[in-house]
């Protein structure tokens, strides 16, 4: 089955503690992304990549680091957390061109920073 | 500045009525695009795109949408709504780069 899958999908932590938050698709999609949601505000792009080694900033990039060693995976690295951080993260991946089609995202990651 | 704008944070509909949801945007050419739709605690799933030729869009589950170039919007409709529409409905564009833009969203709530 064609997906993208996140883990974790629910975490807690505290203010300064690194995180890591997996992104992974098996569609062989060459761009993938991640943004995050908060109420009233819709989804904001965090950083996209468009192919291996290939990564760049979106709208919100502040707080947080992305690498992209591999094409099917995608991970979101917080390195040191904050509240204002607390939000619902999904990872998205596209065909090309380059982010201009159909995103298929994943099932989202609630992460809470205390 | 490019932009999507969603105007109607929540909209409540009764089960089998019909429902337009607005979706405007701003920008010098035509976009691509894209209506969204958000379950509970699910992610997002797309219900319907538009790039170019016939501006009226089918989608699934049975929604619509039509692009009007002279007002720079792309509503979506359903003719008759049914318990399980009640989500989160975003609406998004692309407009020439390697980034989608994002509406604020429209909650749907189905009463019976």
């Amino acid at each position: 089955e064609a997906q993208v899958t996140q883990n974790p999908r629910y975490l807690i932590t505290v203010t300064g503690k690194k995180l890591t938050v997996t992104c992974s698709q098996n569609m062989n999609h060459e761009y993938m992304s991640w943004y995050r949601q908060d109420p009233g505000l819709g989804l904001r792009q965090i950083y996209y990549s468009m192919n291996v080694e290939v990564t760049d900033k979106g709208d919100v990039p502040e707080g947080y680091k992305v690498s992209r060693k591999e094409k099917r995976n995608f991970p979101l690295i917080l390195e040191s957390p904050s509240p204002n951080q607390t939000s619902l993260y999904f990872c998205a991946s596209s065909p090309p061109p380059h982010g201009t089609d159909t995103q298929y995202f994943g099932p989202g990651t609630r992460l809470t920073v205390l | 500045a490019q932009s999507v704008t969603q105007p109607d944070i929540h909209i409540t509909v009764s089960e089998g009525a019909s429902l337009e949801l607005r979706c405007n945007y701003s920008y010098g050419a035509t976009p691509y695009l894209f209506w969204y739709v958000q379950s509970p605690g699910q992610g997002l799933q797309l219900l319907l795109k538009y790039f170019s030729g016939d501006t009226l869009v089918q989608g699934i589950k049975g929604f619509e949408a039509e692009f009007k170039r002279s007002q720079s919007s792309f509503n979506l409709r359903k003719p008759s709504v049914h318990w399980s529409d009640a989500a989160e409905y975003f609406c998004a564009g692309n407009f020439g780069n390697e980034k989608l833009t994002f509406g604020t969203g429209t909650r749907l709530t189905i009463i019976p």
